[in-house]
Formats: structure tokens, C-alpha cells, sequence
């Protein structure tokens, strides 16, 4: 059974500094991994999107990489910003026959003080 | 291009009673996921429908239901509602059956009950 473990819980860093969110799970059949953001009582936003195929992705001052031997992906935040405080899911897509369907980490509580 | 439309985006509920929340996905997506979201469990799959048929069920009791319709609108059902059924729901949609694309999320539908 596929588990997704994320660490830490929460972080809480000044502004400016560079950051690192850890995603790990037990079981590489994966079809893909995802990133994403959530606001207090809001949806999910995508940040970055890694098929199993590929190493890392980037997007503005984000870069999330993928090492699907090891089961682990990370989250790299350049020089925070106090706009990036929320709640940070990682989410992997198992390739059991017909399933399409996301296993969720529990998050990671980023805190940006400005 | 209008992301994924959850209504409505809260509900008050009585126990007993059932509800029905809609989504309306990204136009020319053609598979939704429903998701439940608490801060016991977490986002936890509910379940994954395509061109009308539902192909992929979480483990949740059969009070929990869902459809597509041919416009690949979505709705989901919970009778015989339970305090413990109070929770954050999401709505994802993606372009194709499989998950390559990813899914993109609707801000959801807050759901209380009492």
C-alpha cells in the first residue's frame, strides 16, 4: 500500500532564505508526482508537475526533483517570501492497474516572517 | 479559461439529512475526482468518473455517491449525513483518462454538519 510521508510538519523561516520540503513515499510505481499549494480553507493549487520519466521540474523560484528509486522528492524554495506561507502537499499517482487517483502527503506548514 | 467550478462553496447540513454538490471542470476535461478533506484524515479519494462511468471507488461507505453527466459535469451525493461527514470537498479535473496531465483542483465546498 502506497504511503506518502512529508517532513517536516512545519517550518517557520525568515524572509529570504532558501528552503527544502521533503516528500517521501514507499512504493516507486508511480506514474507521476505533484506539488501543491493550499491557502487556509482553500482549494489546491498545482505547482509543479514530475512524470516518472523525469528528473526534476522548475517554475520561477521553485524546482521540485524526483528520485523514484529512492521514493523521494524535494521542494526547493528560493529566497521565501511572506506570500508563501500555506500549506505544501505532495501527491503521487500509483499505477495499479485502472487507478488514476492521488495518494496525498500530510503537508508541510510553511510559515514566511517578514 | 475558467478553472474548475465547485458549487456551492459552503453548505450547513442537519444529521439525517443528504446533500448534493456539483463541479463543472475545465472545459474540454473529461475526468473528475472527488476528494474529501479533514484534518484528521487528510485528502482522502472518494472517487474518479470518465465519460460518465465511474472507474475508480475510495473506501467510503455507500452513503457516499456520484455521477457525470454527458457535458462532463459532476456531482456528488451523501445521504444520511453524519457529523463526522463534515469536511472540505474537492473536485479535480484532468484532460484525459489516465493521470499524465495531472488534475487541477476547484476551491471546494465546505461542508459542515450538525
Amino acid at each position: 500500500k502506497q504511503e506518502v510521508t512529508q517532513i517536516p510538519a512545519a517550518l517557520s523561516v525568515p524572509e529570504g532564505e532558501n528552503l527544502v520540503l521533503n516528500c517521501s513515499f514507499t512504493d516507486s510505481a508511480i506514474y507521476n508526482l505533484q506539488w501543491f499549494r493550499q491557502d487556509p480553507g482553500k482549494g489546491l493549487t498545482s505547482l509543479l508537475l514530475i512524470q516518472s520519466s523525469q528528473r526534476e521540474q522548475t517554475s520561477g523560484r521553485l524546482n521540485a526533483s524526483l528520485d523514484k528509486s529512492s521514493g523521494r522528492s524535494t521542494l526547493y524554495i528560493a529566497a521565501s517570501q511572506p506570500g508563501d506561507s500555506a500549506t505544501y502537499l505532495c501527491a503521487v499517482t500509483p499505477t495499479t492497474s485502472g487507478t488514476y487517483k492521488y495518494i496525498f502527503g500530510t503537508g508541510t506548514r510553511l510559515k514566511v516572517l517578514a | 479559461k475558467a478553472g474548475v467550478t465547485q458549487t456551492p462553496r459552503y453548505l450547513i447540513k442537519t444529521r439525517g439529512q443528504q446533500v448534493t454538490l456539483s463541479c463543472s471542470p475545465i472545459s474540454g476535461h473529461r475526468s473528475v475526482s472527488w476528494y474529501q478533506q479533514t484534518p484528521g484524515q487528510g485528502l482522502q479519494f472518494l472517487f474518479e468518473y470518465f465519460s460518465e462511468t465511474q472507474r475508480n471507488k475510495g473506501n467510503f461507505p455507500g452513503r457516499f455517491s456520484g455521477r457525470q453527466f454527458s457535458n462532463s459535469r459532476s456531482e456528488m451525493n451523501v445521504s444520511t449525513l453524519e457529523l463526522g461527514d463534515s469536511a472540505l470537498y474537492l473536485c479535480a479535473s484532468s484532460p484525459e483518462a489516465g493521470a499524465e496531465s495531472g488534475y487541477t483542483f476547484g476551491s471546494g465546498t465546505r461542508l459542515t454538519v450538525v
